[in-house]
């Protein structure tokens, strides 16, 4: 099977400016997640949807937003870029089978993010 | 889900076992410990997890204490390829709907020739 792959690998926006990075899960996998990291806060969940709804979002402004397709592919958005949204954005895809203990999450090589 | 404590940095010799600590002392009865690295430019990779057994897989071995509130992973022989910072994450049973990870900062671990 084909890994998490992510699109574009690198990105260089400005400020103020709006980005929309793609992420496409392992075939068969239905819970796509999102995280940023940065060398001061490290790794941190963005959201998580599954079935084109989002399931779990975590503590980010509103600039940041995404969604998921009928095919399981998502796309996250972020909208007035700031020069500290620099990052690598990455994309993690789960299996999410119903009562299994842990849906272990495999994770894409990442967008790496320069805003100007 | 529990907080864990790691140390920042360890480094290993080539060939030797390489065993990284994590504490979880506020960890709860439903709270599994798992394991993910990170090599240097990728995404983050899971390497075991558990609850109260030892588990062993073909990566590693994860040793968890009686009492749950600390263990360790066991990389039986390192490589240099197993440099990259480890993730020790706590967290409960994956409930339908919940796939957060949280992560901490991790051991910087590396692998001296």
């Amino acid at each position: 099977k084909a890994g998490v792959t992510q699109t574009p690998r690198y990105l260089i926006k400005t400020r103020g400016q709006q980005v929309t990075l793609s992420c496409s899960p392992i075939s068969g996998h239905r819970s796509v997640s999102w995280y940023q990291q940065t060398p001061g806060q490290g790794l941190q969940f963005l959201f998580e949807y599954f079935s084109e709804t989002q399931r779990n979002k975590g503590n980010f402004p509103g600039r940041f937003s995404g969604r998921q397709f009928s095919n399981s592919r998502s796309e996250m958005n972020v909208s007035t870029l700031e020069l500290g949204d620099s990052a690598l954005y990455l994309c993690a895809s789960s299996p999410t089978v119903v009562g299994r203990v842990y849906n272990e999450q495999f994770f894409g090589p990442g967008t790496r993010l320069t805003v100007l | 889900d529990a907080k864990t404590t790691q140390p920042p940095s360890m480094d290993c010799a080539e060939g030797r076992a390489a065993n990284l600590p994590c504490n979880h002392s506020t960890i709860s009865g439903n709270e599994y410990v798992y394991w993910y690295r990170q090599i240097h430019s990728q995404g983050p990779q899971y390497i075991i997890h558990g609850l109260k057994n030892n588990e062993t897989n073909e990566m590693a071995s994860l040793i968890i204490t009686e009492d749950r509130k600390s263990s360790t992973l066991i990389l039986p022989h390192a490589t240099l390829r197993d440099t990259a910072v480890y993730y020790c994450i706590v967290r409960s049973t994956s409930n339908f709907g919940n796939e957060k990870l949280t992560f901490g900062t991790g051991t910087r671990l590396t692998i001296i020739p």
